[in-house]
């Protein structure tokens, strides 16, 4: 079955200091990468995709994932946080439907 | 601006009421998808819908019903068969059906129902 793991549920980073928020995904076939960022109450507004092509993705706010098919991975990095980053963020893969992950809490401490 | 409408944003309700969760999108969208989301679980899929007239069961359908009537729109109603309705809900849509280009998904802001 394909499933996507998000492998913590916290993160806390001071501003300015480097993130990686983790994602793996189980599939035996060629899938469609997402990290979606939601802040409370709100719906989910998406930060990047990977498709195809370049594994390096550049999304919105600076963020950027990389894929790595070796290890079923598509990790999302942003070299220095900032206090709006605060929010949850979701990965999602989509194969023959939409998989997400539980989300990762990342808290931008002053 | 294009984009996805989902009223109420806040619904309060007493066991036993069935409550009907509105989502209209212009953006010409083929597919529309609802969603459940509880705290540490993620999003888990309710229904979704590729046509008019048509739409499908999602991993937790049990509770819930829907309607395809217009492109536009694809209204949520949540029965009193539904064991535990009090969640955040979220309607998406994504430009084309199921296949292997759909597009990723767009989301309304959602709608957040508190049974009492």
């Amino acid at each position: 079955a394909q499933s996507v793991t998000q492998l913590d549920s916290q993160v806390p980073v001071f501003e300015e200091a480097p993130v990686e928020l983790r994602c793996n995904y189980s599939s035996s076939v060629s899938v469609y990468l997402f990290w979606y960022v939601q802040y409370p109450n709100q719906g989910l507004q998406l930060l990047l995709k990977y498709l195809s092509g370049s594994t390096l993705v550049k999304g919105i706010n600076g963020f950027e994932a990389e894929f790595n098919k070796s290890q079923t991975s598509f990790h999302l990095r942003k070299p220095s946080v900032h206090i709006s980053d605060t929010a949850e963020y979701f990965c999602a893969a989509y194969g023959n439907q939409f998989y997400f992950g539980t989300g990762t809490s990342l808290t931008v401490i002053p | 601006d294009g984009g996805i409408t989902q009223s109420p944003k806040y619904l309060f309700r007493k066991e036993g009421q069935n409550v009907t969760l509105s989502c209209e999108q212009n953006l010409n969208h083929d597919a529309m998808y609802w969603y459940r989301q509880d705290p540490g679980q993620g999003l888990r899929l309710i229904y979704y819908s590729q046509i008019v007239n048509d739409f499908q069961k999602g991993d937790i359908a049990e509770g819930y019903s829907v309607s395809r009537e217009k492109k536009e729109s694809f209204p949520l109603t949540v029965t009193s068969a539904q064991k535990n309705p009090t969640a955040f809900y979220l309607c998406a849509s994504t430009p084309k059906r199921i296949s292997a280009n759909t597009g990723e998904l767009f989301f309304g802001e959602g709608s957040r129902l508190t049974v009492l």
